[in-house]
């Protein structure tokens, strides 16, 4: 099992609609969550990150994150075509004095008019 | 601006030969990081550097070599020992802010002929 698990998708959804990515993991130490958006060709784009549990807010954007399950997800409001791309997940723990994160696969989202 | 760059965007070797990607930061950032994009299967840390003159190996280091000799950079070598060198190559730095959060380049796609 992969410490960390994200569906790759695609996720096809019409303009204005409200998605759900998520991923997975299984390292109960995690302590740093974040979302990453890439688009074709592209760096990541730092989205969000949340420390410990909770939900955090962001404009269209909501991080949640539920560390009893293990599981995090971003939710975006009101879906535009410019937000196709691809959203990686990351998590962190605190190794040898420093935090080096775990990304997920990513998940390509599609956001058609 | 502050940022990351990345240089070039698109790289040509032929087999056999060593290649070193560019990595420039004017963010004033302690650690910098290497990784690796292939298709499907997410980023993959290749070495990071938390300090000037000290870096440490990745997941995937094999086939790989940097350098640091300055705060502000931190190149990487593809040597002619690593199997399969075509990939897209990131770079990022974090921010010493205790959480290690990563911001990254544009990326380099080395393509080995």
């Amino acid at each position: 099992q992969k410490e960390v698990e994200q569906d790759p998708g695609p996720l096809s959804v019409p303009e204005g609609a409200i998605v759900s990515l998520n991923c997975t993991y299984s390292n109960s130490a995690f302590q740093y969550f974040m979302w990453y958006r890439q688009y074709s060709r592209k760096g990541p784009e730092l989205l969000m990150y949340t420390y410990s549990s909770g939900n955090k807010e962001d404009g269209r954007f909501t991080a949640q994150v539920d560390k009893s399950s293990k599981y995090i997800s971003l939710f975006i409001r009101d879906s535009q075509p410019s937000d196709s791309a691809t959203y990686l997940c990351a998590m962190s723990a605190r190794t040898g004095g420093s935090y080096i994160p775990t990304f997920g696969r990513g998940t390509s989202l599609i956001v058609h008019p | 601006d502050g940022g990351i760059t990345q240089s070039p965007k698109y790289l040509f070797r032929k087999e056999g030969q060593n290649v070193t990607l560019s990595c420039e930061q004017n963010l004033n950032h302690d650690a910098m990081y290497w990784y690796r994009q292939d298709p499907g299967q997410g980023l993959r840390l290749i070495y990071y550097s938390q300090i000037v003159n000290d870096f440490q190996k990745g997941d995937i280091a094999e086939g790989y070599s940097v350098s640091r000799e300055k705060k502000e950079s931190f190149p990487l070598t593809v040597t002619s020992a690593q199997k399969n060198p075509t990939a897209f190559y990131l770079c990022a730095s974090s921010m010493p802010d205790g959480t290690d959060t990563q911001y990254f380049g544009p990326g380099t796609r080395l393509t080995v002929l």
